[in-house]
């Protein structure tokens, strides 16, 4: 168990309304990224953490943005919802000590509707 | 061309059988392999982690890297209903920073 919790777990949403999901973890991991899995498309990168304040894009950025305010928090936001953006969303980390290595481990995820 | 492919299945086979999942991909520079399994309304859990080419065993789960045919397997021994779930594979480069690189997954459907 890593330690990774997620919030909400399930969000409903309309259209055009800001969204904000929450990771969480207890051990001080370095890295925390955030993935969304669709069918047919498996898990994509949207951003990943490096550090307190240190972000950087994946490869389906668009429409979101993330913050990294203190080590233990990765946040998510949805600045206007869209339909597209309907998806279970994954935050993982990367254990320290594994950061040359290609170990993940993954919460258990937030399921976005938006209506 | 995607950088991994994986057949998503679906597998369906009897209690007992011999399972074997694979993906492919393209970039010969992927040093590290890692299957998940995923069950339903769960988020992945790292199952089997290999570097570079060779097997890696582990109970009933072994894992094989062939970098020359850039091909991965995961096998399953005397499968269980309990390994009924989604394995998706996954690779990496440290050379190229944080992108890992994931199949979309093959669900299995171990029958008792």
């Amino acid at each position: 168990d890593a330690g990774i919790t997620q919030s909400p777990r399930h969000k409903v949403t309309e259209t055009g309304t800001p969204v904000t999901l929450r990771c969480h973890q207890t051990e001080n991991h370095r890295y925390m990224y955030w993935y969304r899995q669709d069918p047919g498309h498996g898990l994509r990168l949207i951003h990943y953490s490096y550090g307190v304040k240190d972000t950087d894009k994946g490869e389906v950025s668009d429409g979101y943005s993330v913050s990294r305010s203190k080590t233990e928090d990765f946040l998510l936001t949805l600045e206007s919802a869209t339909s597209s953006q309907t998806s279970v969303y994954f935050c993982a980390i990367r254990a320290t000590g594994t950061e040359n290595t290609g170990e993940l481990f993954f919460g258990e995820g937030s399921r976005l509707t938006v209506l | 061309q995607k950088e991994v492919e994986q057949d998503p299945g679906p597998l369906s086979v009897p209690e007992g059988a011999i399972v074997s999942l694979n993906c492919t991909y393209s970039n010969s520079a992927f040093q590290y392999f890692m299957w998940y399994r995923q069950y339903s309304r769960k988020g992945p859990e790292l199952l089997m982690y290999t570097y570079s080419s060779g097997n890696k065993e582990d109970g009933r789960f072994t894992a094989q890297v062939d970098k020359s045919s850039k091909y991965i397997s995961l096998f399953i021994r005397d499968s269980q209903p309990s390994d009924s779930a989604t394995y998706l594979c996954a690779m990496y480069d440290r050379n190229t920073g944080n992108q890992f690189y994931f199949g979309t997954g093959t669900s299995l459907t171990v029958i008792p």
